[in-house]
């Protein structure tokens, strides 16, 4: 298997543009992970999914995030509009759960300017 | 939710045992504790998980006491490329998303 896939690896966009981030999840995972990590909070879960179906959005910021995942195969992760604030390195991971823990993909960087 | 505290920073020299502890005065009866390595620019890796006493795998061994407000990780004989930042993480086996990730540990291994 080839891991986590999130594409794309690096974002420079500007401010109010739309920005949309895409993971891929390890095949037979049930859980999905999205993560925003950055100097000052350090790693944060964003949103989990379950079977598809969000758990916990607790952890999204504000309105301007949504996330979604449509199959078992795919899920998004859209800010908009976005600012220079959201700047981060955004993180998907899987899980099947157990004791293997989650699965990490190598993550987005965003740069809003 | 388990808050977990770590030490910031440790160093260490190739060839040593590294303990790295992790404390969880509020751990629940359901909780189990997972640690991840993570290199700059990397997304963190899953290195062990346990629930009680102790667990070992190839690359290292967890350590619960019986009250499990505390865990330490164990990393034999440390190279130059286990220079990484280390988490614990504290939640429920049934319910992943309720774990959270600390600051870490920053282990520094020096030639």
């Amino acid at each position: 298997d080839a891991g986590v896939i999130q594409s794309p690896r690096h974002e420079v966009t500007e401010m109010g543009q739309e920005v949309t981030l895409r993971c891929k999840p390890i095949s037979g995972h049930n859980s999905l992970f999205w993560y925003r990590q950055t100097m000052m909070r350090g790693l944060e879960l964003l949103i989990y999914f379950n079977n598809n179906v969000p758990i916990d959005d607790s952890g999204m910021p504000e309105d301007r995030f949504s996330a979604k995942m449509p199959n078992a195969s795919f899920s998004t992760l859209k800010i908009q509009p976005s600012e220079p604030r959201d700047s981060a390195v955004y993180f998907c991971a899987s899980s099947l759960g157990g004791t293997d823990g989650y699965t990490f993909g190598s993550g987005t960087r965003l740069t809003v300017v | 939710l388990a808050k977990t505290t770590q030490p910031i920073s440790m160093d260490s020299y190739e060839g040593q045992e590294v303990n790295i502890t992790c404390s969880h005065n509020n751990i629940a009866t359901n909780d189990y504790i997972t640690w991840y390595q993570q290199f700059p620019s990397q997304g963190p890796r899953f290195i062990i998980q346990g629930y009680k006493t102790k667990v070992t795998n190839e690359v290292a061994s967890l350590f619960i006491p019986a009250d499990r407000k505390s865990s330490t990780l164990s990393l034999p004989r440390v190279s130059l490329s286990d220079t990484a930042v280390y988490y614990c993480l504290v939640g429920p086996y049934t319910n992943a998303g309720k774990s959270t990730f600390g600051d870490g540990t920053t282990l520094t291994v020096k030639p």
